[in-house]
């Protein structure tokens, strides 16, 4: 079953420390990996997409990793700010449809305190 | 910023109403998606569309119903509404990033419905 597991499921950091976020696959075959943040009330937005062959990417303050042997992936946030309260959703892909399937973890909350 | 759209965003209506929600993108994306989300939990696909006059159920079951007449249209419609079907709502559409077989997708803000 393909199925993208999420830690810890939530987080409190103070702001200006760094965190990192922990995801793990079972989804096959596998085509690219995604995280995502959501704003309370909004939509998703795209931070990072990984293919097989990438094993790590970065957005500004955002730096995402990819072990496609083990199936994991993490993300890594430099030097928080209060903004970056969300939760951070990982996305996985299977490349056995043209529709290009995602499966979604369940997030992580994270909260950054001032 | 994505230019995907959902209308209305927040609705609270009672048990036994027709209701329609709205979603439209001008970004030319011929595939599009409707996911539910309840708080704290994964999205699921309950609907797709690969272009005009094309949907297909997705891995959630929803007694919703989708069409797609317009490219940029790709509204969800549910006949009776019930408590049940509280919950959010998300449309997104995809294009295709080049050779790599990767679909980046955007999302709209969202539809967050109350059945009373």
């Amino acid at each position: 079953k393909n199925q993208v597991e999420q830690s810890p499921q939530s987080l409190i950091i103070l702001e200006g420390k760094n965190c990192t976020l922990q995801c793990n696959y079972t989804v096959s075959p596998f085509s690219n990996l995604r995280w995502y943040k959501q704003d309370t009330g909004r939509g998703p937005v795209s931070l990072t997409i990984m293919t097989f062959s990438e094993n790590t990417k970065s957005n500004g303050r955002y730096t995402a990793t990819l072990d496609a042997d083990t199936k994991q992936s993490s993300l890594h946030i430099t030097a928080s700010q209060l903004s970056d309260s969300a939760s951070y959703i990982c996305v996985v892909s299977d490349r056995g449809s043209t529709l290009g399937r995602l499966y979604f973890g369940r997030g992580t909350q994270l909260t950054v305190w001032p | 910023e994505a230019d995907i759209y959902q209308t209305p965003r927040y609705l609270v209506i009672g048990t036994g109403k027709k209701i329609t929600l709205e979603c439209s993108q001008t970004m030319g994306h011929d595939k599009m998606y409707w996911y539910q989300q309840d708080p704290g939990m994964e999205l699921h696909l309950i609907h797709y569309s690969y272009g005009v006059n094309s949907t297909e159920k997705g891995d959630l079951s929803s007694e919703s119903t989708v069409s797609r007449i317009r490219t940029e249209h790709f509204p969800l419609t549910l006949e009776s509404a019930r408590p049940s079907h509280t919950s959010q709502y998300l449309c997104a559409s995809s294009e295709s990033l080049g050779g790599t077989g990767t679909y980046e997708q955007y999302f709209g803000p969202g539809t967050r419905l109350t059945v009373t």
